[in-house]
């Protein structure tokens, strides 16, 4: 099977820089996604890794270490428009099985 | 390019009403893909299809929700007799063929609300 755990919420500061792990245990592995989705909205792809490293996009970096079942997010000078759910989700034996999301909010 | 499109936008029904979703993937997308997302959890796979076949539907709940798409386009999915635990978003997602067929592209959600 597969598990998959992100902190549940988090809260930072306008201009600054967060990152938001992931740890995930599965049958298989075939990539790691990271969505984006905002209240009521439907989730959004923002990255994908398959290899161990470092994907940057923009603001966006998603960094992925296969050995030890670990990814994170980060977001570089935040804007209150990044205030949503970030949703790791990974892909193995099985479709695509998502995490329960990590809540950002992003102040002032 | 036009999104995935899914209807309704809301429903509400009573515990023991039957609802249907229609959803709409983008053209040229072959995977389609039901998720139930709970409130303040992540989307739950229901059932998966590759162009009118089933992939996977192993976390369906058969007794009271079935799913078709007869001519590899569009499709519904049904619930019936809903139960108070059915209220959720209903989340259709389509993938293209090929490389970059695991990212998913989403509906808006269809929000379900069962009293």
């Amino acid at each position: 099977g597969q598990n998959i755990d992100q902190p549940t919420e988090m809260t930072a500061t306008e201009g600054a820089i967060v990152q938001i792990n992931c740890t995930y245990q599965t049958s298989g592995f075939n990539g790691l996604f990271w969505y984006q989705q905002h209240a009521g909205e439907a989730p959004t792809f923002l990255s994908y890794n398959v290899l161990d490293g470092l994907e940057e996009k923009g603001r966006f970096s998603s960094f992925l270490s296969r050995s030890k079942g670990y990814s994170y997010l980060l977001l570089k000078e935040l804007q209150m428009k990044d205030s949503a759910s970030y949703l790791c989700a990974v892909s193995g034996n099985t479709p695509l099985v998502f995490g329960k999301g990590t809540r950002l909010s992003v102040i002032a | 390019e036009a999104g995935v499109a899914q209807s309704p936008r809301y429903k509400i029904i009573e515990k023991r009403q039957s609802v249907a979703f229609w959803c709409n993937p983008i053209s040229g997308h072959a995977t389609l893909y039901w998720y139930q997302q709970i409130l303040g959890q992540g989307p739950k796979l229901l059932i998966q299809f590759q162009n009118n076949g089933v992939v996977d539907d192993s976390q369906l709940p058969k007794d009271r929700f079935s799913a078709e798409r007869l001519k590899g386009v569009d499709s519904t999915l049904k619930i019936q007799p809903a139960k108070l635990e059915d209220s959720a978003v209903y989340l259709c997602a389509s993938s293209p063929p090929g490389r970059g067929r695991e990212k998913l592209f989403f509906g808006s959600g269809t929000q379900l609300s069962v009293l």
